[in-house]
């Protein structure tokens, strides 16, 4: 149980264009789910909180109009890197909880994207 | 004072041995407890789980809690090379929507 997935698992694309990362719960209802960056050999960064229905909730210094988030249902919850720079080249991973987890986070296998 | 402190590593332990794994947390009224696993170039895989103080084992894993000493620690026995990664501690923070808030990790290197 607790299964999360991401698509696509890689994504290169060119400077200027948009990407779409989406992450689904499997096999559970996930109230919340997270998205993160993560540098090489850096710490994990939170980049937003979302709920399903609900505007996402963005940690300081992440532009929301750059990082747009949308958790449509209870199971889908997508991240639109908007006109894409190579400085946002980064694993993108999300994860997500539920109502029953006692604040656990289960995490997807995330997504590395590159801006060429 | 950062809220949750580890050990950056590297940890280097022979296979076999046991592997200790430590982390200190500053927000007293925490309740729950976690460990999570990062092989390289990987996403974070949940491990361990503790919210009572004492031992919680799980095969070879064995966390420890102790709330008064705002420390929790994490044993791996019988290590082994593919016990070889970065370990997360992570505590649920304090804002609304419970973030959990990840400690910079243990590099560890079990050597074969």
């Amino acid at each position: 149980g607790a299964v999360v997935s991401q698509h696509p698992s890689r994504v290169i694309c060119k400077s200027g264009t948009s990407v779409k990362i989406e992450c689904r719960s499997l096999d559970f209802q996930a109230t919340t789910m997270f998205w993160y960056r993560q540098f090489p050999k850096k710490s994990l960064m939170l980049m937003a909180t979302s709920n399903e229905g609900s505007k996402a909730t963005y940690e300081q210094g992440v532009e929301k109009d750059k990082f747009l988030i949308n958790h449509a249902s209870l199971t889908l919850s997508t991240l639109t890197v908007t006109s894409a720079h190579p400085e946002d080249s980064s694993f993108y991973i999300c994860s997500a909880k539920t109502w029953r987890s006692y604040n656990e986070q289960f995490f997807g296998p995330g997504t590395r994207l590159t801006v060429l | 004072q950062k809220e949750v402190e580890q050990n950056s590593g590297p940890l280097s332990v022979p296979e076999g041995a046991i592997a200790s794994l430590n982390c200190t947390y500053s927000d007293r009224v925490s309740q729950s407890f976690f460990w999570y696993r990062q092989y390289s170039g990987k996403s974070p895989e949940l491990i361990m789980s503790i919210y009572s103080n004492g031992d919680k084992e799980d095969g070879r894993f064995t966390a420890q809690l102790n709330k008064a000493s705002q420390y929790v620690s994490l044993l791996i026995r019988d290590s082994q090379p593919s016990d070889s990664a970065t370990y997360l501690c992570a505590v649920p923070g304090r804002e609304y929507g419970n973030k959990l808030v990840f400690g910079a990790g243990t590099i560890l290197r079990v050597k074969s």
